[in-house]
């Protein structure tokens, strides 16, 4: 069964510091890797898509890796800032005409001033 | 360029009635995905539309239904309601299926 695992599940930072969230997957076979941010009461904001060739995508303070042998993947925020507050998504999905994805339940970051 | 729109935003139904909700994509998206999201289960895809046709489907029952128009526009319907269907459906669309997805501010459900 195709699942995706974040750690950890919430996240308690100071503004400005950095902090780094993971994302592992089983999905298979693989297609893209996506990370989102999602505000309160808000739909779901695309940050990076990676696909399998793809190591490194920059979104401004946002990087996401991906290693596609070990299935691994991180999203890091440089010098959060209090707007950073939110969930963020891990979504893999699978390929082979079907591109369903698979959802993470996020992580639930806290920037405090 | 207008985003991706939900109507209603809030909805409040009883047991065994039916709802239909409604998505306007971003002009020029011919993809349309729907999903459901709750505390329990976070987000999870209920299915795709692309040019009036469904493309893929998630693990639902056959009471969740939808249909795409001509327009792009789509609509999503559950029928015989649950309580355990109370959640925020969320609407997204994009131009193909590697492309950023852009979501909706999403339709509250409340099941009583």
């Amino acid at each position: 069964k195709n699942q995706v695992e974040q750690s950890p599940q919430s996240l308690i930072i100071l503004e400005g510091k950095n902090c780094t969230l993971q994302c592992n997957y089983t999905v298979s076979p693989f297609s893209n890797l996506r990370w989102y941010k999602q505000d309160t009461g808000r739909g779901p904001v695309s940050l990076t898509i990676m696909t399998f060739s793809e190591n490194t995508k920059s979104n401004g303070r946002y990087t996401a890796t991906l290693d596609a042998d070990t299935k691994q993947s991180s999203l890091h925020i440089t010098a959060s800032q209090l707007s950073d507050s939110a969930s963020y998504i891990c979504v893999v999905s699978e390929t082979g005409g079907s591109y369903i994805p698979t959802f993470g339940r996020g992580t639930s970051l806290i920037v405090h001033p | 360029k207008a985003g991706v729109t939900q109507t209603p935003r809030y909805l409040i139904k009883t047991r065994g009635q039916q709802v239909t909700l409604s998505c306007s994509p971003i002009s020029g998206h011919r993809s349309v995905s729907w999903y459901q999201q709750t505390p329990g289960q976070g987000l999870q895809f209920l299915f795709e539309y692309f040019s009036e046709t469904q493309r893929n489907k998630g693990n639902f029952p056959g009471r969740f239904s939808g249909r795409q128009f001509s327009n792009s526009r789509s609509e999503m319907n559950v029928s015989t309601l649950e309580l355990g269907d109370s959640a925020l459906y969320l609407c997204a669309s994009r131009s193909g299926q590697k492309d950023t997805q852009y979501f909706g501010p999403g339709t509250r459900l409340t099941v009583l």
